[in-house]
């Protein structure tokens, strides 16, 4: 199992700019989820979602937009980078939701100019 | 809001020696779990502990858990070179309309040989 993987490892783009950040999961969870970890202040949720067609926000979801039309997909989209945006985004799944081990990907590196 | 606190943010030992780190939380919960990350890669899981148990073992790894105070600890014992990473603990809510897992801001940990 290749587990989660992440696309692009990093990523430079200019403010206004749009991209998506790719998420992928093999072990068939239902549960998705997307934070951005930024110096002293740990990781902060996004956007998750509990099964393909169900999505919800996090707490920072403001800029980042997502959908799941597969268990193994979960892509996050910023719609108009901004320099606040600059930070390592992380994806992870689980089998059972936030009640059993979180399986994280590698990270993306994302610098918004 | 970071639902975790964890303290000290920093932590210098020797190898051999044990290393505690505590996290604080502000609501009630299900669980609680422990994550380490090791420099610019993904959160690994250490390890859960359910709000009815008090302690868990794992390896080097105790965690003790105090709902009355919500806090909990995690000890690392006989410590080694490889256990330099950021430690961050993880909670989810007892609201069960939310599927957010709320992590807290980490400690630093660095083992010296």
């Amino acid at each position: 199992n290749a587990g989660v993987t992440q696309t692009p490892k990093f990523q430079v783009l200019k403010t206004g700019q749009s991209m998506t950040l790719q998420c992928a999961q093999d072990m068939n969870h239902e549960y998705m989820s997307w934070y951005r970890q930024d110096p002293g202040m740990g990781l902060r949720l996004i956007h998750y979602s509990v099964g393909a067609g169900i999505t919800d926000q996090g707490e920072v979801p403001n800029g980042y937009n997502v959908s799941r039309s597969t268990t193994e997909d979960f892509p996050l989209r910023l719609l108009s980078a901004a320099p606040s945006q600059t930070s390592v985004y992380f994806c992870a799944s689980s089998k059972g939701g936030v009640y059993n081990e979180q399986f994280f990907g590698p990270g993306t590196r994302l610098t918004v100019l | 809001s970071q639902q975790g606190e964890e303290d000290p943010q920093a932590l210098s030992i020797q190898e051999g020696e044990n290393a505690t780190m505590n996290c604080s939380y502000k609501t009630s919960i299900n669980n609680l779990q422990w994550y380490r990350q090791n420099s610019g890669r993904g959160l690994v899981h250490l390890i859960l502990i359910r709000s009815n148990e008090r302690e868990k073992h794992s390896g080097r790894l105790r965690v003790t858990l105090d709902t009355s105070k919500k806090s909990s600890s995690l000890l690392i014992t006989a410590s080694r070179a490889a256990d330099t990473a950021s430690y961050f603990c993880a909670t989810d809510t007892m609201n069960t309309g939310f599927q957010k897992l709320v992590f807290g801001t980490g400690t630093r940990l660095l083992v010296s040989p």
